[in-house]
This record gives C-alpha cells, structure tokens and sequence, in this order.
C-alpha cells in the first residue's frame, strides 16, 4: 500500500513569488486535505478536495487554492507570499464515507519565505 | 463550535513511568476524538481514535486513551514510557458528518533518561 507522498521536502521563496506543493493520495482514498502548520502551532485546515472539487475550507484567504486530479493526486499553489506563508504544509488523504474519519499525512513541505 | 485543549504544552516524564497528555474537547454533538504524534521532521501518524464505540481506546505502541463524555476529556495515558516516545502529541476532534479537522496547539513530551 503506498502512503502519503509530497513534494517538495523543502523549499526556500521570497516575498510576493508564487509556490506550487504537490501531494499523491495514499492508494484507494479519494479526497484530500492541505493543512498548514506553523512553528509551535497545531495543523490549521486550508481546505479539502473530492472528486476534483474543493468540498471545503478553512479560514484562508483565497491566493491558497487547489486543485485535485483524476488520480487523486493534489497540489496546493499560493500566490503573493508573505513572510508569515513560512510553515510545514501538510498533505492528508482519507476515503469519503470511511466512518473512522482517520487522516494518512504526508511528511509535508516546508516553506521558508524571505 | 468545536475545540480542543490541550492543557499542557510541555510534559517531561523519566523512562519507564506513566505518561499522561490531557485534552478536552468541545463538540456540539457526538464527536470522533483522535491523537496523533508527530516525531521530529516527520509527518503526523495517528495513535489511536474513538467514534463512539468502546469509550477505553487501545493504540499503537502501548498508548490508551479513554473518552469521558462527563468531563468532555480525552487523555492519552501509557502505563511506562520509553525514549522513543518522545514527540509532539496532538489531539484532534472531528464533528459527524463534517470534513474539518480541529487539531489542539500540541504537547511535547520529553522523556529522560
């Protein structure tokens, strides 16, 4: 069974540039969730995407959007970035209807802004 | 609008005692309650979740937790922790039937040797 996988690892951007984090959904799940984390701070939901539509989101603004392939792959793109962008970006994949709820993450992406 | 809390940023404990991460949650109806931990530069893994069946919940690597719907808490406990548990701890709440995930701010547990 193939697990959560994003891309990249690591990544450095000044302010004002365009960023594009990639995610394949573990094998079967057919929704995806972004998740931002700041230093020290908990993961704070961006938003959701099922069936190639966002099915949900969080308190974003909207230069955080998304997009879902039909293989379930997703990418995350933020425009305009601003210094507090800095964080780990964290992919989530999960099977609709699953009654568990459980999210598989990814080892996240992390952005550093200048 | 559901929440959790974690009541305790930071936890030290020596090897081989219990653990005890405490968390209370906030949920308008019937929530499914879950921890995950997070080792460093890693990704987050889930321990173990509750959605309304047995209120003890048993997980990986010896970690329990159990549902108090009285006091609207969810600890996770661990009868002897070991060096490799030492992590960042999270509590997360899902409402029924909704897509949103709430994570608390996180516990760091550091055990000595």
């Amino acid at each position: 069974e193939t697990g959560v996988t994003q891309s990249p690892t690591h990544l450095i951007k000044t302010r004002g540039q365009q960023v594009t984090l990639r995610c394949s959904s573990q094998s079967g799940h057919n929704t995806v969730s972004w998740y931002q984390q700041a230093l020290g701070q908990g993961p704070q939901f961006i938003f959701q995407y099922y069936r190639e539509e966002e099915n949900g989101r969080g308190n974003f603004p909207p230069r955080f959007s998304g997009l879902q392939f039909p293989n379930y792959s997703s990418e995350l793109n933020v425009n305009a970035l601003e210094l507090d962008d800095s964080a780990l970006y964290l992919c989530a994949s999960s099977l609709l209807g699953d009654l568990t709820g459980e999210l598989f993450f990814g080892e996240g992406s992390r952005l550093t802004v200048l | 609008a559901q929440s959790v809390t974690q009541l305790d940023s930071h936890v030290s404990v020596s090897e081989g005692t219990p653990v005890l991460l405490r968390c209370n949650y906030s949920s308008s109806y019937s929530p499914s309650l879950f921890w995950y931990v997070q080792h460093p530069n890693k990704g987050l893994q889930l321990l173990l979740k509750y959605t309304s069946a047995a209120t003890l919940v048993k997980g990986i690597n010896g970690f329990e937790a159990e549902f108090k719907k009285s006091e609207t808490s969810f600890h996770l406990t661990k009868p002897s922790a070991h060096m490799s548990d030492a992590a960042e701890y999270f509590c997360v709440v899902r409402t029924s039937g909704t897509y949103k995930y709430i994570f608390g701010t996180g516990t760091r547990l550091k055990v000595l040797a």
